[in-house]
């Protein structure tokens, strides 16, 4: 079935210092890519996405890339600060069939130090 | 998010009872979704629907049962067969199928 694998599963930075989070699905027809920050005990809350038709979107000090060929996408955020501590999701949209299925990565916990 | 409800925020539940959680969302949107979140595995999909009075299996909806006669209602039954219910489940709802998802604020279920 479909498959999302999320890496690493923590991530310790310094503040002020940039963090990457590493995403690879399976299904070949997936084609939209949300990243979603939930803070401790809170629900998810969408940060940033992207389309199969875009390789790059940027927001401010958050960025996605996408890579279908080799079906992979990144969330990167640049000069970290205290407050992008939190757990991190990837997800993929599973078009086969039309289900529409979204499909979670398994988490990162981003750590920031001040 | 916003327009969509969850509760309660805490459930507990004694062995070999079946207990449903509510959802309710008023965004107009037609897919919704549950999921269950245990520490260290992320969100696994349980049941999720794209319209009225229809429904598919997650990865993980053995001892669970839901139903969808409204467009604003997802409840979710967790019945005495799922053997290892305590964990987080978060509901979420979105304008179609697999586009961007908005949460609830999850209820905490715990076996006693």
């Amino acid at each position: 079935g479909e498959n999302v694998e999320q890496h690493p599963s923590t991530l310790s930075v310094q503040e002020g210092d940039s963090a990457v989070i590493k995403c690879t699905y399976s299904d070949s027809a997936s084609n939209y890519f949300p990243w979603y920050k939930q803070e401790l005990g809170k629900r998810p809350q969408l940060i940033i996405d992207i389309r199969s038709n875009v390789g790059e979107k940027k927001d401010q000090r958050i960025a996605v890339t996408l890579n279908k060929t080799a079906k992979h996408f990144s969330l990167h955020i640049t000069e970290t600060q205290p407050e992008d501590s939190a757990v991190y999701f990837c997800a993929a949209s599973s078009g086969s069939s039309n289900t529409g299925k979204l499909i979670f990565g398994q988490g990162t916990t981003l750590q920031v130090k001040p | 998010d916003g327009g969509i409800t969850q509760s309660p925020k805490y459930l507990f539940r004694k062995e070999g009872q079946n207990v449903t959680l509510s959802c309710e969302q008023n965004l107009n949107h037609d897919a919704m979704y549950w999921y269950r979140q245990d520490p260290g595995q992320g969100l696994r999909l349980i049941y999720y629907s794209q319209i009225v009075n229809d429904f598919q299996k997650g990865d993980i909806a053995e001892g669970y049962s839901v139903s969808r006669e409204k467009k604003e209602s997802f409840p979710l039954t967790v019945t005495s067969a799922q053997k290892n219910p305590t964990a987080f489940y978060l509901c979420a709802s979105s304008i179609l199928a697999g586009g961007q998802a908005f949460f609830g604020q999850g209820t905490r279920l715990t076996v006693v």
